[in-house]
């Protein structure tokens, strides 16, 4: 399957945690990446792999996988983490291709 | 580190193509890297739109494939997006990216900044 679902918005209290989630047939294959978007910027890589951490991406965000479902945590959520959060993957049908989540906005309250 | 940076036309006319380069600095196109082109409408997500590596393979968004050629010019170290017959549904800001790909991993580590691009007459 080339498609990633995302739920299109979530928010939590300042200073708790977080799960987004992102659900696909290909995250059995390969794990999600995830990406933070504030308005008017480019995409920042937050987690990859397993579950790593870009330099400078703080400790607060972490990444996990079962099944068909990735997730990104951020634990303590700040200010600053408001934004728009988004998931990729490859194909895994064998069509050599990038799919992406349609992103979750997130509030922080 | 590596930085890309878009370039090309702000405006296109409809029918017409659209035409953007994307500059590798600090790096090697050369690398065992994918070089993706993604694309945002206004209000919307990310799209993937192609990839290639400096070998010159390339794999496209079907939903794009037959309006997408994305080339390598390894002499420039710089790739570009070719987007014909395009229509006011492709006014987005664009986006290269370098993609990482290994055993059960995929991201895009290093994004340009973007650059808008309005279809409009």
């Amino acid at each position: 399957s080339s498609e990633l679902t995302q739920d299109p918005a979530v928010s939590v209290a300042l200073g708790q945690t977080v799960r987004i989630t992102c659900q696909g047939d290909s995250l059995r294959s390969y794990y999600a990446s995830w990406y933070q978007q504030k308005p008017g910027q480019a995409p920042v890589l937050v987690i990859y792999g397993e579950n790593n951490r870009p330099s400078g991406i703080p400790d607060r965000f972490s990444g996990s996988s079962s099944g068909n479902t990735a997730s990104l945590t951020i634990t303590g959520a700040q200010a600053e983490d408001e934004a728009d959060y988004y998931c990729i993957s490859r194909d895994s049908s064998g069509n050599h291709l990038v799919v992406f989540g349609g992103g979750t906005k997130l509030t922080v309250l | 580190q590596v930085q890309l940076q878009e370039s090309g036309p702000g405006l296109v006319k409809p029918s017409g193509t659209l035409s953007l380069t994307c500059a590798v600095s600090g790096g090697s196109i050369s690398s065992s890297n994918w070089w993706s082109w993604v694309r945002q409408p206004p209000g919307k997500g990310l799209e993937w739109i192609g990839e290639i590596y400096h070998s010159g393979s390339t794999n496209y968004n079907p939903s794009l494939k037959s309006r997408v050629t994305i080339s390598v010019d390894k002499s420039k170290n710089q790739f570009s997006l070719k987007l014909s017959s395009v229509t006011a549904a492709d006014t987005a800001v664009y986006y290269c990216a370098r993609g990482i790909y290994y055993s059960g991993t995929y991201y895009m580590d290093v994004w340009g900044k973007g650059t808008t691009v309005t279809v409009s007459s």
